[in-house]
C-alpha cells in the first residue's frame, strides 16, 4: 500500500489568484491522478499525471487552467490558476500501480471568494 | 463516453440488515472494479475490489459480485453496523490515452439506523 500526504488541507483564496496543491507518496507509484469532488458528489477525473511527460487531461479540463507537474515517481502538484468561485471544491490526488487499487490523499478543500 | 451508473443514491437500513448497492458500466474492456468508502470529510478508502476473471469475492461482512455479460457489479454488506454509515463509490477501470484510469459512480449514501 501507499500513503499519500496532500497539502494544504484547506485554503481560502481570492479570485484571480492561483493555488498549488502538493501530493507526496511514501513509495514510488506508476500512476498519479487528480480528481475534483464537489461536496456530496462523485469524483471527477481532472488529469493523469505522467512522470517525465505532460499530463493527460480529461474533457472539460485544460492545462492552462490546471497545470500539473510530476517530477518523479513520488511527487506531483496541481495548480488551480486564475481562480473563480466556480473552482471552489475538494481536490484529491491519488496514486498506485497501473490498473489496480488507487490510494488517495486526504484532499484539499478550496474556497474561492 | 465511458460511464458508471450507481444505484441507489441513498439507502437506509436497520442495524443488522443487509445492504446492496448496484453499478453498471459501459466499457466492455473494463477489467478492474474497486469499491471505496468515504466517511464525511475523509478520503475515499478501498474496501474491496474484484477483477473480471472472478465472479464473486468476499471479505468478512462485505462481498462483491460481477456479471461481465450484463456489465454490472454489486456490493453486499451483511449484518450492517452504524459504523458502516458512509458514502460508497463503485468504480471501473478504463484504458484511455495509454493508461488505465478509474471512472467512479455517483455514490450511495448509506445510513444504518441503530
Amino acid at each position: 500500500s501507499a500513503v499519500i500526504s496532500q497539502k494544504p488541507s484547506r485554503d481560502i483564496c481570492q479570485r484571480g489568484t492561483s493555488l498549488t496543491i502538493q501530493c507526496q507518496v511514501d513509495s514510488q507509484v506508476t500512476m498519479m491522478f487528480w480528481y475534483r469532488q464537489q461536496p456530496g458528489q462523485s469524483l471527477t477525473l481532472i488529469a493523469t499525471a505522467n512522470q517525465g511527460s505532460e499530463a493527460t487531461y480529461e474533457s472539460g479540463f485544460v492545462i492552462d487552467k490546471f497545470p500539473i507537474s510530476r517530477p518523479n515517481l513520488t511527487f506531483s502538484t496541481l495548480t488551480v490558476s486564475n481562480m473563480s468561485p466556480e473552482d471552489s471544491s475538494i481536490y484529491l490526488c491519488s496514486g498506485g500501480a497501473s490498473n489496480t487499487e488507487a490510494f488517495f490523499g486526504q484532499g484539499t478543500r478550496l474556497t474561492v471568494v | 463516453g465511458e460511464n458508471v451508473e450507481q444505484h441507489p443514491s441513498t439507502l437506509s437500513v436497520q442495524e443488522g440488515d443487509s445492504a446492496v448497492i448496484k453499478c453498471t458500466y459501459s466499457d466492455s474492456a473494463s477489467n478492474y472494479f474497486p469499491w471505496y468508502k468515504q466517511e464525511l470529510g475523509k478520503r475515499p478508502q478501498l474496501i474491496i475490489d474484484i477483477r473480471s476473471n472472478v465472479g464473486e469475492k468476499k471479505d468478512q461482512r462485505i462481498a462483491v459480485t460481477l456479471n461481465k455479460t450484463a456489465k454490472h457489479f454489486s456490493l453486499h454488506i451483511t449484518e450492517t453496523q452504524p459504523e458502516d454509515s458512509a458514502v460508497y463509490f463503485c468504480a471501473a477501470s478504463i484504458f484511455k490515452d495509454s493508461s488505465y484510469k478509474l471512472i467512479f459512480g455517483s455514490g450511495t449514501r448509506l445510513l444504518v439506523r441503530p
